[in-house]
Parts: structure tokens; sequence; C-alpha cells
């Protein structure tokens, strides 16, 4: 069975731009999240959809926001990108919305804003 | 809201020789906890799990947590650790009432050495 798969695996943008992230979870997996992980701010959570609703966000400016399709692959849009927003961006997917469930993560977008 | 606290940024052992990754955290609702492992430049991996039960859980490589509720502690350990074993290892909760979203520790840098 295939993994979660995040393309592109890198990006380098110029501030003001704005980029869109895809992720493509495992046959099967309803429920996709996503996390930003930097240097000084480790790994945060960014939102979850699942079967195309958003469950969850977190605390991030409205310039990050995500969707679902119905085949549960997810997009996530930085619109005005900021020096800050240089990060490795992770999807994780899972079966279900219960947080028992295992979440897979994918190998990441790795962001550069120049 | 919760939060995890990892101590120590940076562990250094010897090969063959014990291990212990501490993992506090704060929450005011029931949580399940996770350890994850990330390798250089790959995403990460679930170690285990605390969901219910048993407190004492182990993964199929020799790693083993144990959940101890009235100190909220969640600590990692390894009785002999493998050069294969250097990664960064991050603690992780999550809500019970719903929802995949992670709450991640700043991590730990293990690293082994012969």
């Amino acid at each position: 069975k295939a993994g979660v798969t995040q393309t592109p695996r890198y990006l380098i943008k110029t501030r003001g731009q704005q980029v869109t992230l895809s992720c493509s979870p495992i046959s099967g997996h309803r429920s996709v999240s996503w996390y930003q992980q930097t240097p000084g701010q480790g790994l945060q959570f960014l939102f979850e959809y699942f079967s195309e609703t958003q469950r969850n966000k977190g605390n991030f400016p409205g310039r990050f926001s995500g969707r679902q399709f119905s085949n549960s692959r997810s997009e996530m849009n930085v619109s005005t990108l900021e020096l800050g927003d240089s990060a490795l961006y992770l999807c994780a997917s899972s079966l279900a919305d219960w947080g028992s469930y295992e979440q897979y993560f994918g190998p990441g977008t790795r962001l550069t804003v120049t | 809201a919760q939060s995890v606290t990892q101590l120590d940024s940076q562990v250094p052992v010897f090969e063959e020789a014990p291990v212990e990754l501490r993992c506090n955290y704060s929450s005011s609702v029931s949580v399940y906890l996770f350890w994850y492992v990330q390798y250089p430049n790959q995403g990460l991996q679930l170690l285990l799990k605390y969901l219910s039960g048993s407190t004492l859980v182990e993964s199929i490589n020799g790693f083993e947590a144990e959940f101890n509720k009235s100190q909220t502690s969640f600590h990692l350990r390894k009785p002999s650790v493998h050069i294969s074993d250097t990664a960064e290892y991050f603690c992780a909760v999550s809500d019970t009432g719903g929802g995949n979203k992670l709450t991640f520790g700043t991590g730990t840098q293990l690293k082994v050495e012969l």
C-alpha cells in the first residue's frame, strides 16, 4: 500500500507570492491533518479535514487555508508569503477522525521563502 | 488546552547503553499519548502509543514507555540503544474527545555514539 505522498517536495517562493501544497493520503483514509515544522516553533498543528469538512483549526492567520476533495486528497494554500513561513510542511492521514487511530505522515514539503 | 514538555533537547549516549527520554504533559481533558520518531529529511513515524489499559506500552524495536497519570509523564526508554536509533524523538498528545489534532513537544535529539 502506498504511503502518504506530498508534492512538491521542495519549493522556493518570494515574499508576497502564494503557494499551494498537495497531500495524497493513504488509500481509504478519510482524515488529513497538516503541520508546520520550524526550528524555532517546532511542530504546530495547522488544520484537520475529514470527509471534506474542516474538523479542527490551529492558531494560524487567515493566510493559511486548506481544503479536502471528495477523493480525500488535500491541499493547503498560503497567501502573501512571509519569510517566517519558511518551514517543512507535513501532512498526515488517518482512517478516521478519532485520535486513537494511527496517523501516517508524509515526507513533507520544504518551503523556502526569500 | 494541552501542552507537552520534553526537557532534554539533546541526549548523547554510547551504543548498547540504556536511555530514557523524558516527556511531561499538561491537559484539562483526558488524552492519548504518543511517541514519534523523525529521521533526517523524513516525516514522522509512530513509535508507540498509549490509549488505555496497561500503562506500559512497547514498540517492535525495543522501545517502551510508561504512562504515569499522577506525574503526568510518558517517558520513553530503551535498555540498549543502537547506532540506527539516532534520530529526533517527539512526544505528543491528543484529546480523547475526538479529532486527530496532535500537540507536540519540542523534540529530543538522540545521538548514539560508538
